[in-house]
């Protein structure tokens, strides 16, 4: 069975500061894939990354970055010099070989207050 | 607009009624995926379709949810007998699926109050 843990429910920020959302995921596969997706208040999950288990190399894309590590099961999301439009709901997500659906965690609750 | 669409943005039901939702996904992917959203929850998988191919039903899909994709494009989900547990945001996604799959894209979902 798979599982993705995501122990932050809430985190408060100001501005500027960088944040750190963690992502814990579980899996007998030894190949599956890895994805962030954030949920602004309009409801629509936004796609931001995929990584596949073979792909350790870590991302960077502006002020997104992304740590995989499979030696502790953790595929973290920093962001840099957060900004009030980064305040949403992100979500780690997790889906094995052959497998098209998607095991989500509970969600980490972002806001950025300016 | 090319992304996954869903009406009706929002419904209220009275218990004990029949909904339906439709999604019309990204016209050139072949899995169409819909999930349902609690609050405070990640979403949970309930079906994917791939074209017109019902592939999995989650055992959170009980005998009142039926959903269909006629001719392997739009897709229905259709609750009867609604009860107040059933409230939620569902979310339909889509995604190409084959020897390379893509990531899914999700709609703004439907949300769903049961009164």
């Amino acid at each position: 069975a798979q599982k993705v843990t995501q122990a932050q429910t809430e985190i408060s920020v100001v501005e500027k500061e960088d944040v750190t959302l963690d992502c814990v995921y579980e899996t007998r596969d030894t190949t599956y894939y890895l994805f962030w997706y954030k949920q602004p208040p309009s409801g629509e999950l936004v796609f931001l990354i995929r990584r596949n288990s073979f792909d350790e190399q870590n991302e960077i894309s502006g002020r997104y970055s992304w740590n995989f590590q499979k030696s502790t099961s953790s595929f973290n999301f920093t962001i840099t010099a957060s900004q009030v439009v980064d305040s949403a709901v992100y979500f780690c997500a997790l889906s094995e070989a052959g497998y098209s659906t998607l095991t989500f965690g509970k969600g980490t609750m972002l806001l950025v207050s300016p | 607009d090319t992304g996954v669409s869903q009406d009706p943005r929002h419904k209220i039901t009275k218990r004990g009624q029949n909904v339906t939702f439709r999604c019309d996904p990204i016209s050139e992917h072949n899995r169409l995926y819909w999930y349902r959203q609690t609050l405070g929850q990640g979403p949970e998988f309930l079906t994917y379709f791939q074209n017109e191919a019902q592939l999995e039903k989650s055992r959170l899909l009980s005998d009142r949810f039926s959903a269909e994709r006629p001719k392997g494009s739009f897709s229905t989900l259709e609750i009867q007998r609604t009860e107040q547990g059933d409230s939620a945001m569902y979310l339909c996604a889509s995604s190409w699926g084959g020897r390379v799959n893509t990531e899914a894209f999700f709609g703004q979902g439907t949300r769903l109050t049961v009164v």
